[in-house]
């Protein structure tokens, strides 16, 4: 199975601080996607990656930027928390761009619950 | 773009009762997917319907999608204590693959 992983399962950062979360993946997957999770919104989609070095904006990338520099590993990063980016963060990997559930299906991380005070 | 709204928001059972989850979207469905979260984890896949009518099940759980392709249904029989969760539909379409997610349903099943 493919095990995506994060860093941290929980995380406190002040207001101002630069925030970085990682994620990898073991699966050769190209697709990866940086989701936060907030009651009542669902899953809103951040950032995500199809290629190594390549991103595109999500529906909310306001505060946020990646990086992707291997094909296993995509950074969130928060340049400069804010309490408003309190939430839980979710990685995905999906296998390659396409239609279908064989490319489509998203595994995910556990998740990061981050604070910021 | 396409938007997810889930029914209800809320749902406390019995356990040994059944119950189900709407999906609807606001344009016709390529593909949709219902994953579960537990407390504070990831999500877990459950099934992809893509066809109109199509049906699919695991164990006690049961998935339509409709002949419109705009609505579907997630349907538990006889719930237990291990169904407790959140559920959240997917919608695809865009050759990216990226998903967008229904708001979810908190399912709680009291022993």
């Amino acid at each position: 199975d493919v095990k995506v992983t994060q860093s941290s399962r929980y995380l406190v950062k002040r207001t101002g601080e630069k925030v970085f979360l990682e994620c990898v993946q073991d699966m050769d997957h190209e697709n990866m996607f940086w989701y936060r999770q907030d009651p009542g919104l669902g899953l809103r989609l951040i950032y995500f990656s199809y290629d190594v070095k390549m991103k595109e904006k999500g529906d909310i990338p306001e505060g946020y930027s990646v990086s992707r520099e291997k094909k296993e590993r995509f950074s969130l990063i928060l340049e400069s928390a804010s309490t408003n980016q309190t939430s839980m963060y979710l990685c995905a990997s999906s296998l390659s761009w396409g239609l279908g559930e064989q490319h489509e299906k998203l595994f995910f991380g556990s998740g990061t619950q981050l604070s910021v005070l | 773009s396409q938007e997810l709204e889930q029914s209800p928001q809320s749902l406390i059972v019995q356990e040994g009762k059944n119950l189900t989850i709407n999906c609807t979207s606001s344009k016709t469905l390529y593909g949709l997917y219902w994953y579960k979260q537990k407390y504070g984890e990831g999500l877990i896949f459950l099934m992809m319907l893509q066809k109109g009518g199509e049906e699919k099940s695991h164990e006690k759980i049961t998935a339509k999608l409709d002949e419109k392709k705009q609505q579907s249904s997630l349907h538990i029989t006889a719930s237990q204590p291990s169904h407790a969760g959140i559920y959240l539909c997917g919608a695809s379409g865009t050759s990216y693959g990226k998903l967008t997610f229904g708001q979810g349903t908190i399912l709680t099943v009291h022993p």
